[in-house]
């Protein structure tokens, strides 16, 4: 069993629709990240959340961090190609210090 | 230029051969870090070096070994590696890491896609 369980894994949407990814786990964290990886290419950060029920906006990007700093999502509203890639979270447990990362959900935006 | 590079983008290899992967990172950090990235699987940390001194190896087999000559370059050399080795090694940097992950974000090449046969 993964730390970070990421949902869905696989994810085929057409241009303009909305969606949402989540990122749970039993555990509580300090922080939670999340990363895109383009096809080809590393992971870059998008966005850090620290505080429980934290939300975070980033152009059509929105994320939340649970109450009780357990559990993430990630909605896209009118999902664009250029959104498609592999979205990764990614964590530090309360007291830990180690980035543990989940197994990512792959987007795929079509035209 | 970006920020960390990596060579080769791409490697195929036989079971007994040696090679190295290359990582050089222009952004003036102290720490850098492999991380072995397999499909439908987490991205697993193998080591972290800070300050050019191995911080972190996490079990990682010996046939991986990692050099750090200086705090811009990395290296990981290859010998007598098996087929479940097959995976995307990317390399990564932050500032300082005694202070990452809470307070510092990774910066991440674009990896080096490796195929052992």
């Amino acid at each position: 069993t993964q730390l970070l369980e990421q949902s869905p894994q696989f994810l085929s949407i057409q241009e303009g629709e909305n969606l949402t990814v989540y990122c749970n786990s039993s555990s509580v964290f300090s922080s939670l990240q999340w990363y895109r990886q383009e096809p080809g290419e590393g992971p870059v950060l998008l966005v850090t959340v620290v505080t429980g029920g934290e939300v975070k906006k980033l152009k059509r990007l929105t994320f939340q961090f649970g109450d009780a700093r357990k559990d993430s999502s990630l909605h896209i509203t009118a999902a664009q190609p250029g959104d498609t890639g592999l979205y990764l979270c990614a964590g530090v447990r309360e007291y830990g210090n180690k980035l543990v990362f989940g197994a990512g959900t792959i987007l795929r935006v079509k035209s | 230029e970006t920020g960390v590079t990596q060579t080769p983008r791409h490697l195929v290899m036989g079971m007994t051969n040696k090679k190295s992967l290359k990582c050089e990172q222009h952004l003036g950090h102290n720490a850098m870090y492999w991380y072995k990235q397999s499909a439908k699987k987490p991205l697993e940390l193998m080591f972290v070096y800070n300050f050019k001194e191995q911080t972190e190896n996490n079990s990682v087999p010996s046939r991986f070994s990692p050099e750090c000559p200086n705090s811009s370059h990395l290296f990981l050399h290859l010998h007598t590696l098996q087929p479940e080795d097959s995976a995307l090694y990317l390399c990564a940097s932050t500032p300082n890491s005694f202070r990452a992950p809470l307070e510092e974000k990774l910066f991440f090449g674009s990896g080096t896609q490796l195929s052992v046969l």
